[in-house]
């Protein structure tokens, strides 16, 4: 089957740094997303990864290693805007997008 | 540019009762999607359409669940009759075709009593 594993909570301290993985098995790779998803609200985009290293976009950072089936998102500088969950999505070999369940982050003054 | 617009924003429903959700997706974009999305869980892909033809239903109940894009723009979501399980939000998202980034609308939060 397919799966998408991510922590279900994390917490961390404004200004600091995070780290969220995501691991993942599925039917072929055609590229990993992170979207960023606000309590009410509807996930936007955040990053797109296809070929392994790091793809930097701001205080947004995001890694693959292929090999590993394994990714993660870097968030630095922590804001209280950043409190959110964070759902890791994979594009398999059919162009379908698998999402893992989300990794509420919650940020502490 | 506008983004994808949906309604309604809440409903609320007794089980057996139907609802229908409406999307309108962003100008130009042919692919068009429906998500459930429990609280707690990742979204749930319902069904994609590219233009006015379903490109992949296999997750869709349908035994109680349909979804048209009659004229390859707007989209309307229904189900029929409503369960407890199906209180979820209800998301639609659209993208260009080649692309693989979606937009969301804000989703349709459907409580079933």
């Amino acid at each position: 089957g397919q799966n998408i594993d991510q922590p279900t909570e994390m917490t961390a301290t404004e200004g600091a740094i995070v780290q969220i993985n995501c691991t993942y098995q599925t039917s072929g790779f055609n590229g990993l997303f992170w979207y960023q998803q606000h309590a009410g609200e509807a996930p936007t985009f955040l990053s797109y990864n296809v070929l392994d290293g790091l793809e930097e976009k701001g205080r947004f950072s995001s890694f693959l290693s292929r090999s590993k089936g394994y990714s993660y998102l870097l968030l630095k500088e922590l804001q209280m805007k950043d409190s959110a969950s964070y759902l890791c999505a994979v594009m398999d070999s059919n162009y379908q997008l698998i999402w893992g369940a989300g990794t509420k982050l919650i940020i502490k003054p | 540019e506008a983004g994808v617009a949906q309604s309604p924003r809440y409903k609320i429903i007794e089980k057996r009762q139907s609802v229908a959700f409406w999307c309108n997706p962003i100008s130009g974009h042919a692919t068009l999607y429906w998500y459930q999305q429990i609280l707690g869980q990742g979204p749930k892909l319902l069904i994609q359409f590219q233009n006015n033809g379903v490109v992949d239903d296999s997750q869709l109940p349908k035994d109680r669940f349909s979804a048209e894009r009659l004229k390859g723009v707007d989209s309307t979501l229904k189900i029929q009759p409503a369960k407890l399980e199906d209180s979820a939000v209800y998301l639609c998202a659209s993208s260009f075709w080649g692309t693989n980034v979606l937009t969301f609308g804000a989703g349709s939060r459907l409580t079933v009593l």
